[in-house]
């Protein structure tokens, strides 16, 4: 199978940005995701990027892609606690429809 | 626009029996994925149906099994529970099954098995 690493902690002051970070392995992945899953609680789906992209903007996300280094990231500017939840990439490979996630990283807020 | 949902939200059992989880997807959506996300480890892909058919399954026992149903909600049963399958077991739908469309989840099952 496919692997998809991301680190598993990341704590934050409330009003910094924060960077988490995922890479993968599969170069012909058309589609990565970004997941974040809140205690007790599914996957929500937060955004998703081509990967004929290099960047994309939504509010306060940015997912930056670097097919080259098959480096994954979304920056949450302007932290809030309720962003505290654990944060999942995935890849969407060409072939098939098989997602592959990454284990999550656990976003803490410190108010 | 209902999401998608799954019943029961908890489920407590013991070893060696049966066990049945459900799974209604966002009305449109033909495809239909099972997860298995124990405590402290990630997404473990269990099984992917679309139009009735099971499409791929991950790497676990054939006493994991499920089917769709015409409407495409999916059922997951689990025989011969083992302690190691206490887990949140997360279904997810999308629109279909052969162009990367996003996935989307329910709010999961949490299985005890004592």
């Amino acid at each position: 199978g496919e692997d998809v690493e991301q680190s598993l902690f990341l704590s934050v002051r409330e009003g910094d940005s924060s960077v988490i970070n995922c890479t993968y392995t599969d170069s012909s992945s058309t589609y990565l995701y970004w997941y974040k899953q809140e205690p007790g609680a599914g996957l929500q789906l937060l955004t998703y990027i081509f990967s004929n992209m290099d960047m994309k903007q939504d509010q306060r996300l940015t997912v930056l892609l670097n097919k080259k280094d098959k480096h994954l990231s979304l920056r949450i500017a302007d932290t809030q606690t309720g962003d505290s939840a654990i944060y999942f990439c995935a890849e969407s490979p060409n072939t098939g429809n098989q997602f592959y996630f990454g284990t999550g990283t656990s976003l803490t807020v410190i108010p | 626009e209902a999401g998608v949902t799954q019943s029961p939200t908890h489920l407590i059992k013991t070893r060696g029996q049966q066990a049945t989880l459900r799974c209604s997807p966002i009305s449109g959506h033909t495809s239909v994925y099972w997860y298995q996300q124990a405590l402290g480890l990630g997404l473990q892909f269990l099984l992917w149906y679309d139009e009735g058919e099971e499409r791929n399954r991950g790497n676990f026992p054939p006493r994991f099994s499920g089917r769709q149903f015409p409407n495409y909600s999916s059922e997951l049963n689990v025989n011969a529970l083992e302690l190691e399958d206490s887990a949140l077991y997360l279904c997810a739908s999308s629109l279909e099954g052969v162009s990367n469309q996003p996935q989307h989840f329910g709010d999961g099952t949490r299985l005890s098995i004592l």
